[in-house]
């Protein structure tokens, strides 16, 4: 089943923009994380913020988290070409038997 | 970072056999490995969490009978998809995960197969 819900399902950026992804999710989670993945490709781990965590940045990524109103958002700063690709954020309940839930997926175009 | 392996990448085969997909973590042990497909234009679904040395845990909808799920070593889980058909078509990608304390959780690369 389906945990997490990405907006917007599309975004479409110049070069150079910031793109902003948002997630929301239903569960209390032990942590949640962002991937990327190319067309066809498999999927890249971005980050990890865990449910204690409000901000986490990574080089030009920015990921907040907001456990109250179970969302959580990325924000990728000075867009390039090559971050053109498919977003996802997935949860990750607790527990030794947890397992990632994903989202829906968000369709990044950055324009050169 | 840890890798995880998906052997094959892509493979073909016709409608109503069998293929096993391979998924290996190389420089750590998983004692858990998960099994997601993936369709076109979609997002990841579970499909199951593989626990070596014992039966996999099955998510509601997939039939077990015709995903088996074989986690024999730490290092190894296989899924054969029997009397495959067309719509069993898709992306398959394993995710393997280490144990304690970071529970940390590594994906391979995929493996499209396409049944004709």
């Amino acid at each position: 089943s389906q945990q997490g819900e990405e907006d917007p399902q599309a975004l479409s950026i110049q070069e150079g923009e910031n793109a902003t992804m948002n997630c929301s999710y239903k569960t209390s989670i032990n942590n949640l994380q962002w991937y990327r993945q190319n067309s066809g490709r498999g999927l890249v781990h971005l980050i990890l913020i865990r449910s204690n965590e409000r901000e986490k940045h990574s080089g030009r990524l920015r990921v907040t988290l907001d456990t109250s109103k179970k969302s959580s958002s990325l924000l990728i700063t000075a867009s390039r070409a090559a971050d053109t690709a498919s977003y996802f954020c997935a949860t990750d309940d607790t527990g030794a038997n947890s397992k990632l839930t994903f989202g829906k997926g968000i369709t990044l175009s950055v324009r050169p | 970072g840890a890798v995880v392996s998906q052997h094959p990448s892509w493979v073909i085969c016709k409608s109503g056999t069998s293929v096993k997909i391979e998924c290996r973590s190389l420089d750590f042990q998983a004692t858990t490995m998960f099994w997601y497909r993936q369709f076109p234009k979609q997002s990841l679904m579970l499909m199951a969490t593989s626990n070596e040395g014992s039966k996999a845990t099955y998510e509601q909808g997939v039939e077990k009978d015709k995903f088996l799920i074989n986690h024999a070593s730490l290092t190894l889980s296989t899924l054969t998809v029997t009397s495959a058909h067309p719509e069993d078509s898709s992306f398959y990608i394993c995710s393997a995960r280490t144990g304690l304390p970071s529970y940390e959780q590594y994906f391979g690369p995929g493996t499209r197969l396409t049944v004709t």
